[in-house]
């Protein structure tokens, strides 16, 4: 079963703007974790955000996580063509196995030149 | 540091057929998983691999199996191919099993059953 929802399911802007994405989750968690996909390719790990952390940066993306209100957000700033991918967000559940993520059903992200 | 390599890249079989796909982890990566994507059901876990020994599993049925070998490489077998079992297939691998680590993906088998 998903234990990520992300909203939205399609996203695009056109180059230069940002781009927010939002993911909530059902369970308590150990990290919540984002990912890339291009067409055909496998997953990219973007960040890892852990329970006991509230904001993460790594160059232009910028992820926040809400544990009260079990949701989190990626944003990446000053998008460009090339960010043009499906998005993921994986939570890694208490009781788990961060072997064993649980993915959402990803956002398609289209980034216009 | 080469990454993981899943082989064959694409496969195409039948109804009723079994199907290997192989996966090589990082150098110095001790744990595999695999999981399978589908356009409807999304990313699902399928099994997890560690140290030879399978240490979690999905929702999926018995023709799904798996194996890992002591040099971390793993292999996972689907027996009597149905149609539904058409998807991307993706492994990755992690140094351990310790939380708060990610996971590194290979470039996935693409499966199509006819």
């Amino acid at each position: 079963s998903q234990q990520g929802e992300e909203d939205p399911q399609a996203l695009s802007i056109q180059e230069g703007e940002n781009a927010t994405m939002n993911c909530s989750y059902k369970t308590s968690i150990n990290n919540l974790q984002w990912y890339r996909q291009n067409s055909g390719r496998g997953l990219v790990h973007l960040i890892l955000i852990r329970s006991n952390e509230r904001e993460k940066h790594s160059g232009r993306l910028r992820v926040t996580l809400d544990t009260s209100k079990k949701s989190s957000s990626l944003l990446i700033t000053a998008s460009r063509a090339a960010d043009t991918a499906s998005y993921f967000c994986a939570t890694d559940r208490v009781g788990g196995a961060n072997s064993k993520l649980t993915f959402g059903k990803g956002i398609t992200l289209s980034v216009r030149p | 540091k080469a990454g993981v390599t899943q082989t064959p890249r694409y496969l195409i079989k039948t109804r009723g057929q079994q199907v290997t796909l192989s996966c090589s982890p990082i150098s110095g990566h001790r744990s595999v998983s695999w999981y399978q994507q589908t356009p409807g059901q999304g990313l699902q876990f399928l099994f997890e691999y560690f140290s030879e020994t399978q240490r979690n599993k999905g929702n999926f049925p018995g023709r799904f199996s798996g194996r890992q070998f002591s040099n971390s490489r793993s292999e996972m077998n689907v027996s009597t191919l149905e149609l539904g079992d058409s998807a991307l297939y993706l492994c990755a691998s992690n140094r351990d099993r310790d939380s708060n680590q990610p996971q590194h993906f290979g470039d996935g088998t693409r499966l199509s059953i006819l």
